[in-house]
Parts: structure tokens; sequence; C-alpha cells
């Protein structure tokens, strides 16, 4: 079994401030673990992805996460926020289910709003 | 870069009728889901899709959903009576065989459905 727990549902920044959105998971195996994005009316684009190797991940526009085994952690963080990264964001676990395809559990989400 | 493409992006629909959601996912994937995101919550999985029968599915994917690949190219949803709770946003994704690696899903954009 897995889980995915975000622990904010909203979070309000300033530009030019950092960006911090907390993950939580919980998973049986070595998880895989994903950030996704949302922007309003638009489909879900990965930032970056965990997969066992390196656990400080780069992704695209300035993001990076770093998995944490210990806190069961893969938070998110942007040193510098930016008026587009606001948007809806959100931390995904991934299993592999019985050696044919892979599943993804979805946490409820963070949106992120950036303020001037 | 290769994208998973729906149609259509957007489709009302009254009570009790039948909708098929289109997707063309990337030509060389060899797996194939569908996820729902209804508004104001998190994104759920319903189906997995691979070697032209279906892997996995969740409770919410009952007997009035169907999925098929009927060309090699496109996969489609079917929801065969639809009711007021189905409206959502419709995700497609899909991924390669070696999927092992990352778990990681590439999705489209969406198709929202509305059901009066």
């Amino acid at each position: 079994a897995q889980s995915v727990t975000q622990l904010d549902s909203h979070v309000s920044v300033s530009e030019g401030t950092p960006v911090l959105l907390r993950c939580n998971y919980s998973s049986s195996y070595s998880p895989s673990l994903f950030w996704y994005v949302q922007h309003p009316n638009k489909g879900l684009q990965l930032l970056l992805k965990y997969t066992s190797a390196a656990t400080l991940v780069k992704g695209i526009n300035g993001f990076e996460a770093e998995f944490k085994k210990s806190e069961t952690s893969f938070h998110l963080t942007k040193p510098s926020a930016h008026m587009s990264d606001a948007a809806e964001y959100f931390c995904v676990v991934s299993a592999f289910l019985t050696g044919t395809a892979s599943k993804l559990t979805f946490g409820t989400g963070t949106r992120l709003q950036v303020t001037l | 870069e290769p994208e998973v493409t729906q149609t259509p992006s957007h489709q009302v629909t009254q009570m009790g009728q039948e909708v098929i959601l289109r997707c063309v996912p990337i030509s060389n994937h060899l797996y194939f889901y569908w996820y729902r995101q209804i508004l104001g919550q998190k994104v759920e999985f319903l189906v997995s899709f691979y070697n032209n029968e279906i892997s996995e599915k969740s409770e919410i994917f009952d007997d009035q959903f169907s999925v098929e690949r009927p060309d090699g190219s496109n996969f489609t949803l079917k929801i065969r009576s639809t009711k007021l709770e189905d409206s959502a946003m419709y995700f497609c994704a899909s991924n390669t065989e070696d999927w092992g690696s990352t778990g990681e899903l590439f999705f489209g954009e969406g198709s929202r459905l509305t059901v009066l």
C-alpha cells in the first residue's frame, strides 16, 4: 500500500522569496516519487522525479526536491518564487503493479499563490 | 517532443447519454491509463491497460465504464450512461515498456466532461 500526504492545501509567498511545499509519503516498496504541476485549465506536467538515484533532485523551472528516507519526506523547494509559479502542485508516489503496469497515487495538492 | 493528445478538450452532455473520450498516446508507449479529477478533489486512478486488456481498475471504474484500443493508435474511455457525478477532468496517460525504472507517466492535457 502507498499514500501521500501534502501537509499544506494552500501556500502563499511573495515574489522573490523561497518556496517550500511539503510532502510525506508511505510506501511498502522503495518508492519512486514525483512532483507534478497543474496550471489553471492545463494538464499535468512533470516537474521532477526521484527514482532511487541521487536524493537531491533538480527539476524544471528552478525547482528541486530532496528525498529523505528517515523522514519519509519529499519536500519541493525553489529559492525564489516567480509569478508564473502560481499553480497546483501534486506530490505523487508510484507503485509497480503485479509486474505489468505502474500506478500513481496522488496527494491532495497544494495551491501555490505568488503575490507581488 | 512527443506528447499525449486528448479530444475533446471539453464536452457537455445530458445525464444518461453515452460519452467517448479519446486519447492518442505517445507512439512507442505500451501502457495506457485513465485518471480523473473531480473539481476541487485529487487526481484518482481509474484504469490501466496493457496488451489489449485491463491490468487494473479502481472501484470507480464500474460497469458503465469501458476502455479499448480500437486501431493501434487511439485509446478510448467510454461512459455508457453518464451521471452528474461523472463530471470531471479526465486525463489519459501512457508510458514505455521500460516503466520499471521510473514509473513515470506522460499525461495529456485532459478532457473536461460536464454532465447536466
